[in-house]
């Protein structure tokens, strides 16, 4: 099974940066996802970290402590389409299923203000 | 173009009346699944498919049926369905290699169960 922590809400400037954390207990590990999700609307892929490090992919990175069950996104320049949900997404190897099964975090939901 | 369809992506019914939201890709992934979304829960998997023909509870499947009889299909079925249900409904997809399966998610059904 899994557990996976993410704050529930966090408001930013526009043009600031903000940084949403992400902490898991899981065996199995498999890979680590954030996907972005506006208010009605389908999550949509962000990024995925399998190894430690540090992701960039233009404003947005992600990072990943494997041994800290620990990952952050951090997003940059915040403009106003950023206001969304942001999800936690932690892949997990399932031996009897032969396959991965993804559980999800509550989600971080992101204001963005003038 | 690649995608995830679902239908209806709007539902008002009764408890009791038994209903089908249908789910399709386009992408010929092995791995499909439904996920439920309440306010401050997250996304919670009710059922997935590694393939046709095999399907296993989620986290959450009591209430709901599905079946996998191609590969392009998976139909969550709602034998009779109570208000707790009242919901908002993903299917997603994914290739079932390890290093690829980032899922791809249809664009939801708002589901009211009276």
């Amino acid at each position: 099974g899994q557990n996976i922590d993410q704050p529930t809400e966090m408001t930013a400037t526009e043009g600031a940066i903000v940084q949403i954390n992400c902490t898991y207990q899981t065996s199995g590990f498999n890979g680590l996802f954030w996907y972005q999700q506006h208010a009605g609307e389908a999550p949509t892929f962000l990024s995925y970290n399998v190894l430690d490090g540090l992701e960039e992919k233009g404003r947005f990175s992600s990072f990943l402590s494997r041994s800290k069950g620990y990952s952050y996104l951090l997003l940059k320049e915040l403009q106003m389409k950023d206001s969304a949900s942001y999800l936690c997404a932690v892949r997990e190897w399932e031996i009897k299923a032969a396959g991965n099964k993804l559980t999800f975090g509550g989600g971080t939901r992101v204001l963005v203000k003038p | 173009e690649a995608q995830v369809t679902q239908n209806p992506r709007y539902l008002i019914t009764v408890t009791g009346k038994k209903l089908t939201v249908t789910c399709s890709q386009n992408m010929n992934h092995e791995y499909m699944s439904w996920y439920r979304q309440d306010p401050g829960l997250g996304l919670r998997q009710i059922y997935y498919s590694m393939n046709v023909e095999v399907t296993d509870k989620g986290d959450v499947p009591e209430g709901y049926k599905v079946s996998r009889k191609e590969k392009r299909n998976f139909p969550l079925i709602l034998e009779s369905p109570s208000p707790n249900q009242t919901s908002l409904y993903f299917c997603a997809s994914s290739s079932r290699s390890i290093e690829a399966d980032t899922q791809y998610f249809g664009p939801g059904t708002r589901l009211t169960v009276l």
